[in-house]
């Protein structure tokens, strides 16, 4: 149980242009979701706290406007990349809340800005 | 705000060595404790959690932590470790506000030497 995935697992795209990742949980339903980047050989760093039906909150630095989330539902919610960069090259995570206690993971999306 | 510090960055063992990885945190409060595990090209999986009650957890693989709390501490060990224990552990708090946000710390990579 406690499975996440998450759409692409990597993606290569033109600077400018916009991309979507998605994050689902498969098996239990999910009210919060989280979104975080995770550099090379360092640790996670939270971006926002998506809640299913309402306004995502973002993490101080983060740009609300270029990376937008949506909650549609209790088992999906989407990063948006929009005008997407080569700094904006990294590996997005998603993870999601079961029961308001443990966050279980994704696989991971390799964004490769060109 | 929280913090989190794992003071060993890379740890390198022959098998059947014994390993503790540390682990502390900065808040003072009530938290919930969490390590995850990152195998290499793989997502974020976890091996134990606290929430309360008998400090000592027991988790999947033979993994195993303490909560410490006038310590501040949750260190990871494991009696006798393999070759496929090689991976990135990542410790992890959260306040227990009813704020599901995960302060993780940069992270421990463990080198089993066969």
């Amino acid at each position: 149980g406690a499975v996440v995935s998450q759409h692409p697992s990597r993606v290569i795209c033109k600077s400018g242009t916009s991309v979507k990742i998605e994050c689902r949980s498969l098996d239990f339903q999910a009210t919060t979701m989280f979104w975080y980047r995770q550099f090379p050989k360092q640790s996670l760093m939270l971006m926002a706290t998506s809640n299913e039906g309402s306004k995502a909150t973002y993490e101080q630095g983060v740009e609300k406007d270029k990376f937008l989330i949506n909650h549609a539902s209790l088992t999906l919610s989407t990063l948006t990349v929009t005008s997407a960069h080569p700094e904006d090259s990294s590996f997005y995570i998603c993870s999601a809340d079961q029961e308001g206690k443990t966050q279980y993971f994704g696989p991971g999306t390799r964004l490769l800005v060109l | 705000a929280q913090s989190v510090s794992q003071h060993n960055h890379h740890v390198i063992l022959s098998e059947a060595a014994s390993l503790e990885l540390g682990c502390n945190y900065s808040y003072g409060g009530t938290v919930n404790l969490f390590w995850y595990v990152q195998y290499p090209g793989q997502h974020l999986q976890l091996l134990l959690k606290y929430f309360s009650g008998d400090p000592l957890v027991k988790g999947i693989k033979g993994f195993e932590a303490e909560f410490i709390k006038s310590k501040f501490s949750f260190n990871l060990r494991k009696p006798s470790v393999q070759w496929s224990d090689t991976a990135e552990y990542f410790c992890a708090v959260n306040d227990n506000f009813g704020n599901e946000k995960l302060t993780f710390g940069t992270g421990t990579r463990l080198t089993i030497i066969p």
